[in-house]
């Protein structure tokens, strides 16, 4: 298996502008884990699916973040408007009790 | 909440043992983890250990656990300069449904040549 699959790698923005982070975990695991990682924070659990089911997203910051999964191979993490304070690096994980987390996606929005 | 607390940073010489230390306070931790973070890159799983344990061993990583003051260490011995990166202890809990992890900080382990 190629491990977690994240896209883009690095995505530059403007203030205001839709942003859309893309996962595709290990096959044939049942939970999928979005971080965000900044130097002031460390890394944050944003949000987590259990059998494509949220099941906990007390950790997105604010309404203007959602995530969805419509099937065990793909979630999306979407940010609308962005704004400078959400740039970091954005960590997607699959597994079970062992954690896998993919590359990542760094953000910048200027 | 739960809370995970590492130092900031370490520095050994090569061919060194290093050790990394954790503390956590959730009582009911299930599963302790040890990350690594090379620049510009994701987190690797390197080890974990079920908290019914004190020792797990690995190669020339060392998993110590002591359940009672509720802290982890991670030792590397023969540390190489590849080893140079930061390391992020975390731990899940029965608590959370499922497999949350908290993470701490993150300890930047320099190998000096």
């Amino acid at each position: 298996d190629a491990g977690v699959i994240q896209s883009p790698r690095h995505e530059v923005t403007e203030m205001g502008q839709e942003v859309t982070l893309r996962c595709k975990p290990i096959s044939g695991h049942d939970y999928l884990f979005w971080y965000r990682q900044t130097m002031m924070r460390g890394l944050e659990l944003l949000i987590y699916f259990n059998n494509n089911v949220p099941i906990d997203d007390s950790g997105m910051p604010e309404d203007r973040f959602s995530a969805k999964m419509p099937n065990a191979s793909f979630s999306t993490l979407k940010i609308q408007p962005s704004e400078p304070r959400d740039s970091a690096v954005y960590f997607c994980a699959s597994g079970g009790t062992e954690a896998f987390f993919g590359q990542g996606t760094r953000l910048t929005v200027v | 909440g739960e809370d995970v607390e590492q130092s900031l940073f370490l520095s050994v010489r090569e061919g060194d043992s290093s050790v990394i230390n954790c503390t956590y306070t959730d009582s009911s931790s299930t599963y302790l983890y040890w990350y690594k973070q090379e620049p510009g890159a994701g987190l690797q799983l390197l080890t974990y250990i079920f908290s019914n344990m004190d020792m797990k061993q690995d190669q020339r990583l060392t998993v110590l656990l002591n359940k009672k003051d509720k802290h982890l260490s991670l030792r590397i011995a023969d540390t190489q300069t590849g080893d140079s990166a930061i390391y992020f202890c975390a731990e899940s809990s029965v608590n959370n449904a499922g497999n949350m992890l908290t993470f701490g900080g993150g300890t930047r382990l320099m190998v000096k040549p």
